[in-house]
């Protein structure tokens, strides 16, 4: 069965500082998803990631794949409070199936 | 924008009832799927549907769930006799094709929260 693990579980940082999630996957998959998820919200897609070597950035945040790795990160740079939040990496199993990891929860400190 | 949407956004039930969680995917989706959150727990895959089937379950989607297009637009999830365990938020979730070698991009609505007393 696969397994998606994320560290650290919980963050806490300064804003201004510079910090790397990481998202590793026990099973080859092509297919990994970056999600952002605010207290009692729904979860808001940040990244879609489809090929090896694939890397994704969106104002302070970067994500990047290593299929061979079974590794993705998501970059934080110079955080700002606003992105504090729970961020969740899933794989795809198949196509009709997202394996979610447990989450990391980033709190950003002014 | 088109956007996925659930109804209601919070369901009090007393363990034992049924319930019905609704979902308006996306319009010209295909794929549908459901997701469970208990709180502050990772999300997890309950079933996904396609052609008026299911496609896939997890172990966690057992007898007392099951799930409909009852028209052309809503998608349920009914659990027959809820537990305490049930609690949880349930997402529900819309792509279009979900072909092999496709672009499959779920699409998540703001969940249901279900609480079971």
């Amino acid at each position: 069965e696969l397994k998606v693990e994320q560290n650290p579980l919980f963050l806490s940082m300064q804003e201004g500082k510079n910090y790397t999630i990481y998202c590793n996957y026990s099973t080859t998959s092509d297919r990994l998803y970056w999600y952002r998820q605010d207290p009692g919200k729904s979860l808001e897609s940040l990244f879609v990631l489809l090929s090896n070597g694939a890397v994704k950035q969106e104002g302070r945040l970067m994500a990047s794949l290593d299929t061979k790795a079974r590794l993705s990160t998501l970059h934080i740079t110079a955080a700002v409070h606003d992105l504090s939040a729970t961020y969740f990496c899933a794989v795809e199993v198949r196509v009709q199936k997202l394996v979610f990891g447990q989450g990391t929860r980033l709190t950003i400190n002014p | 924008e088109p956007e996925v949407t659930q109804t209601p956004s919070h369901q009090v039930t007393q363990m034992g009832q049924e319930v019905i969680l609704r979902c308006v995917p996306i319009s010209n989706h295909l794929y549908f799927y459901w997701y469970r959150q208990i709180l502050g727990q990772k999300v997890e895959f309950l079933v996904s549907f396609y052609n008026n089937e299911i496609s896939e379950k997890s172990e966690i989607f057992d007898d007392q769930f099951s799930v409909e297009r009852p028209d052309g637009s809503n998608f349920t999830l009914k659990i027959r006799s809820t537990k305490l365990e049930d609690s949880a938020m349930y997402f529900c979730a819309s792509s279009y094709s979900g072909l092999a070698g496709v672009y499959n991009e779920q699409y998540f609505g703001p969940g249901t929260r279900l609480t079971v007393t």
